[in-house]
């Protein structure tokens, strides 16, 4: 099926690991994102990336860094986990006036 | 900058009764207005969005939302609830038009609980 496909989906880090989450579309869209979220905090933006070949910063891009390798493909590095990067983290994918494509999420737990 | 206030963060209702979400946004530009859904342990999906044209929009489940350009507010109803819409429901906002660096703007969301 078409959609937004993220792995892993589950994932514990311990304190000062790294690890990249993997994000990738097959709708052919311009525009990729991730967010992450948060008891009580909504949705909030980390990195996003308008079309391939470019990225920029969102509302909280401390802590991570992104790669658009292709336009199918957008991922998100935590170079050094910390506790407060404990949160579920949604890809997204959208082109010109739709509503955003969510992928299914990955919960990620850093101890 | 684009803001989004969902006024409540949980909203507890019975069954087959009415039910008002409501989210105030605030932008200096044009906007386009999105409700998602989030059923438990699933990502989010688009219930209803206003573009253009008619104020009032419908979901296929039942929901609607009116876009109100004077208050600001984007709020979602449903005039009979079932206790599969116990969910969280987030109001997102974005400027209007096509380009490619424009990012949606969540609010908090609000929990619907909808009990028997």
């Amino acid at each position: 099926n078409a959609g937004v496909t993220q792995t892993p989906k589950f994932q514990v880090l311990k304190t000062g690991q790294s690890m990249t989450l993997q994000c990738a579309q097959d709708m052919n869209h311009n525009s990729m994102y991730w967010y992450r979220q948060d008891p009580g905090m909504g949705l909030r933006l980390i990195y996003y990336s308008a079309s391939e070949g470019t990225t920029d910063k969102g509302e909280v891009p401390n802590g991570y860094n992104v790669s658009r390798l292709n336009k199918r493909e957008f991922s998100l590095r935590l170079e050094s986990a910390a506790p407060s990067q404990t949160s579920v983290y949604f890809c997204a994918s959208r082109e010109g006036n739709y509503g955003y494509t969510f992928g299914s999420g990955t919960r990620l737990t850093v101890v | 900058a684009q803001s989004v206030t969902q006024l409540d963060s949980q909203v507890p209702v019975f069954e087959e009764a009415p039910v008002e979400l409501r989210c105030n946004y605030s932008s200096s530009v044009s906007v386009y207005l999105f409700w998602y859904v989030q059923y438990p342990n699933q990502g989010l999906q688009l219930l209803l969005k206003y573009l253009s044209g008619s104020t009032l929009v419908e979901s296929i489940n039942g929901f609607e939302a009116e876009f109100n350009k004077s208050q600001t507010s984007f709020h979602l109803r449903k005039p009979s609830v079932h206790i599969s819409d116990t969910a969280e429901y987030f109001c997102a906002v974005r400027t209007a038009g096509g380009g490619s660096n424009y990012k949606l703007t969540f609010g908090k969301g609000t929990l619907l609980t909808v009990n028997p």
